[in-house]
């Protein structure tokens, strides 16, 4: 079936780093990839939508300046989560699509600011 | 907008007991249905699904059916085992400007004791 890889899966970081998480389709190309952020003991929150070569669409409440989404290509796209403070420590899980297909979701990387 | 109301955990059961976890939903037009699974540390697994109403979706011993009559989705299972002990998560997918669009219900944890 398939499959969505996303590196790192657990990064811990100094306040203030920024930090980059990676979404691959290994065995298809994704039109549309997603970024989810679950915070404890919730549920997946929608953080952004982005479509190869566009720009992402950012979900109300989300700082666009804050995480920044790169969708550069069909297989890959990147968070990156600027100066990232303690709040910012989540959970953040990728999911990728193909046209109007089932959601296929990343593995998840846990992001810890120290 | 669509939403997913599942019952908040966590729910404790023995071994081998019965497993019903109730799902609802709110949707405009056909969703599809999901029971994803996460196990601790992991990211989400799809466990079944069902595209239309009365339709039977069924894994690893688990089934929910789709009633678009209740609009519900409720996740059953005859005979629950230790390693079922999960977090599980109901959700819909709907068209939205061209892909699925996933929305979430909080999560049920689930904790199977010998």
């Amino acid at each position: 079936g398939a499959v969505v890889s996303q590196h790192p899966s657990r990064v811990i970081c100094k306040s203030g780093t920024s930090v980059k998480i990676e979404c691959r389709s290994l065995d298809f190309q994704a039109t549309t990839m997603f970024w989810y952020r679950q915070f404890p003991k919730q549920s997946l929150m929608l953080m952004a939508t982005s479509n190869e070569g566009s720009k992402a669409t950012y979900e109300q409440g989300v700082e666009k300046d804050k995480f920044l989404i790169n969708h550069a290509s069909l297989t890959l796209s990147t968070l990156t989560v600027t100066s990232a403070h303690p709040e910012d420590s989540s959970f953040y899980i990728c999911s990728a699509t193909q046209s109007n297909q089932p959601q296929h979701f990343g593995d998840g990387t846990r992001l810890s600011i120290l | 907008g669509d939403s997913v109301t599942q019952m908040e955990g966590p729910v404790t059961l023995s071994e081998e007991a019965f497993l019903t976890i109730n799902c609802t939903y709110t949707a405009t037009g056909y969703p599809s249905l999901f029971w994803y699974v996460q196990y601790p540390g992991e990211g989400l697994q799809l466990l079944l699904k069902a595209t239309k109403a009365d339709d039977k979706g069924s894994n690893k011993g688990f089934e929910a059916t789709y009633r678009k009559e209740t609009t519900s989705f409720h996740l059953e299972k005859g005979s629950v085992q230790v390693s079922d002990s999960a977090v599980y998560f109901c959700a819909l997918s709907a068209n939205s400007g061209g892909y699925q669009k996933v929305t979430f219900g909080i999560g049920t944890k689930l904790q199977v004791i010998p």
